[in-house]
């Protein structure tokens, strides 16, 4: 079965560093991208950036540039984000998403839910 | 960069009926990257329908996409309780990967 496991809730406070992570299972994972979504309270879905596990190609959406990193080890099979320095506004639900290159985001993580707050 | 509208911005329906939801963009796409999803709260979005008109796997035939240029539909026939959730849009060519803003289908 084609799986993307994410890490548990986190709780944070503003100022703090983060990498939360995304575990592929079930199919080749080298072979598809794994793109980052974010959802804050209430809102809706967000594309924050893809990379391409193979080569680690990243690609991130303008608006999210430098606000956190995506990273992956391939040879552990699992894609992470992460922040130097949270702040209140990053709270919010993080999915991870399977991308076939051209195609749609076929499987989704079940999410990590981040809380940053004092 | 291309902006996904979506409309209307909340739809409320009985079951049995049929649901047309809108996706217009600012700028014509490709068919081939356009696709819908739906979401539920507690769970991660589904694929429904990818490359505008093709249904994911295990999508029951009640979902249908179609559409080209710069408008794209999803139509939902038969409603049933559990269609009840928010429906997004989604380009994903060019590297950019781009939402529409959701339609939240209730099911009176």
């Amino acid at each position: 079965e084609v799986q993307l496991v994410q890490s548990r809730a986190e709780v944070k406070k503003p100022g703090e560093s983060l990498k939360i992570s995304c575990k592929g299972s079930g199919y080749s994972f080298t072979s598809y991208w794994i793109a980052w979504v974010r959802q804050m309270p209430g809102k809706g879905l967000e594309w924050m950036g893809v990379i391409y596990p193979g080569d680690s190609e990243t690609r991130y959406s303008p608006s999210f540039q430098g606000q956190a990193t995506i990273s992956v080890d391939k040879s552990i099979s699992v894609a992470y984000l992460q922040w130097s320095s949270l702040k209140a506004s990053d709270t919010a639900m993080y999915y991870c998403a399977r991308h076939p290159g051209g195609d749609a985001f076929d499987v989704w993580g079940q999410g990590t839910m981040v809380t940053v707050s004092s | 960069e291309i902006v996904l509208t979506q409309s209307p911005g909340t739809l409320s329906l009985s079951p049995g009926e049929r649901a047309t939801l809108s996706c217009r963009a600012s700028q014509s796409v490709s068919s081939s990257y356009l696709g819908w999803y739906q979401h539920k709260p507690g769970q991660p979005p589904r694929l429904l329908i990818y490359a505008a008109s093709g249904r994911a796997t295990g999508i029951p035939d009640r979902f249908s996409g179609s559409g080209s240029g710069t408008d794209f539909t999803l139509t939902i026939s038969r409603l049933e309780p559990e269609d009840s959730a928010v429906y997004y849009c989604q380009f994903y060519g060019s590297s950019s990967y781009t939402f529409g803003q959701g339609t939240k289908l209730e099911i009176k």
